[in-house]
């Protein structure tokens, strides 16, 4: 069965920080999403990661995709208030429908 | 263009009743799905479908209904509401498939007592 694990689960840092939240998965897949989530707020979609050794960055986010590692990594580069939210990364097993998500890692940064 | 739709956003329901939560996409996407979210949680799929008239069951399928009569929609029906199912639903559309990025609706806070 298709695991997702996030870590941290909580995060609190300072403004002007760097920090990277982790995405372990249990199976074979080549694909990974990442979601971000305002509190009482739908889920709006950061990156999909298509393929092993995939980078995506915008703004001062950047997400890392090493397939053989079963690993994703989410960078916050100088965090800022505005980027507190929660966020998600989200498998999909490959030759299957479904698509599993991690618990989130809530974000708060602070002035 | 609305994206994606959801009603009601706010549903509260006594055990044992039944109800049919709406998901409307206008993007032509063939692939839909729904979710529900608990604290702590993440997201569980409940049932996807890849076109009209196909439907599938994902991780939590018990105790709800989907059915795709046309690509814009795809109600999410609860047959005999149980407090277990006290959630919020998010309807989810994508345009590349299965395997796409997904689209979410704004959600609909259901509580059973």
């Amino acid at each position: 069965e298709l695991k997702v694990e996030q870590n941290p689960l909580f995060l609190s840092m300072q403004e002007g920080k760097n920090y990277t939240i982790y995405c372990n998965y249990s199976t074979t897949s080549d694909r990974l999403y990442w979601y971000r989530q305002d509190p009482g707020k739908s889920l709006e979609s950061l990156f999909v990661l298509l393929s092993n050794g995939a980078v995506k960055q915008e703004g001062r986010l950047m997400a890392s995709l090493d397939t053989k590692a079963r690993l994703s990594t989410l960078h916050i580069t100088a965090a800022v208030h505005d980027l507190s939210a929660t966020y998600f990364c989200a498998v999909d097993e490959r030759n299957n429908n479904d698509m599993r998500f991690g618990a989130g890692t809530r974000l708060t940064v602070k002035p | 263009n609305a994206g994606v739709t959801q009603t009601p956003k706010f549903q509260v329901l006594k055990t044992g009743q039944s109800m049919t939560l709406q998901c409307a996409q206008d993007m032509n996407h063939e692939y839909m799905s729904w979710y529900r979210q608990d604290p702590g949680m993440g997201l569980r799929l409940i049932h996807y479908s890849v076109g009209a008239g196909i439907t599938d069951q994902g991780e939590v399928p018990n105790g709800y209904n989907v059915s795709r009569s046309t690509t814009e929609d795809f109600p999410l029906r609860l047959l005999s509401a149980a407090p277990s199912q006290t959630s919020v639903y998010f309807c989810a559309s994508s345009y590349s498939g299965p395997r796409g990025e997904q689209y979410f609706g704004p959600g609909t806070r259901l509580t059973v007592t």
